[in-house]
């Protein structure tokens, strides 16, 4: 089945500090990838998605690259805040369904 | 814009005890509502898909005898936990599509068992 691997559970950085998330996806269809942010006592807020191969998706400073040859969709963000901890999730929709399939989340902490 | 409010935020309950929980979409129409657990350690698991005059789909490990689930219109949904334990315990999110395929979450209501 469908499935979305996030390799870093906890990454910490100082404010400023360049941000690299990983993320890797495995499907047999052509899917729909998407990252979601969800912060302190709050439910998952669509970050960016993109549905077509080799496209990027940026939102807020954020960018992720749809890579069909890599199966990658990995988050960057050039110089991060303090207001950019949170949890990030990298998910995947399969084309012609509704269901997310999310990855197991990246904890985010930026130190001012 | 669309927003997806939920409650109640938090509740706590005694093992065996039932709770409902509450989803409602705003500023859209959620044609279906998507309802999902996450644990403590923040994985996902989709309980079931709901669809205004459509069966609900149930998935694997999730029973509507469970978790039983209202869909009556296109603004609202409910889901009770029905007999809860310390396995049932996590924050529950309701998900609402639109007709465009997107997909918003609301903040969760978190359950607590004793």
């Amino acid at each position: 089945g469908d499935s979305v691997t996030q390799k870093q559970g906890q990454v910490t950085l100082s404010e400023d500090d360049f941000l690299f998330i990983n993320c890797t996806y495995s499907t047999t269809t052509y899917p729909t990838l998407l990252w979601y942010v969800q912060y302190l006592g709050q439910g998952p807020q669509l970050l960016l998605k993109v549905t077509t191969a080799n496209n990027k998706g940026i939102s807020r400073g954020f960018e992720a690259t749809y890579d069909k040859g890599t199966t990658s969709f990995h988050l960057q963000k050039a110089s991060v805040q303090e207001s950019d901890s949170a949890v990030y999730f990298c998910a995947l929709v399969s084309s012609g369904s509704w269901q997310l399939i999310f990855g197991s989340g990246t904890q985010l902490t930026v130190m001012p | 814009g669309a927003l997806v409010y939920q409650y109640p935020r938090r509740t706590i309950c005694k093992s065996g005890t039932s709770m409902r929980m509450e989803c409602q979409a705003v500023g859209f129409q959620a044609t279906s509502v998507a309802w999902y657990r996450q644990s403590p350690q923040k994985t996902f698991e989709l309980i079931a898909l709901s669809t205004v005059n459509s069966a609900i789909k149930y998935e694997q490990n999730f029973t509507q005898e469970k978790f039983p689930i209202s869909h009556p219109n296109l603004s609202f949904s409910s889901m009770t936990v029905l007999n809860a334990y310390l396995e049932d315990r996590g924050l529950y999110l309701c998900g609402a599509r639109d007709r465009t395929y997107e997909q918003y979450f609301g903040p969760g209501t978190r359950l607590t068992v004793l």
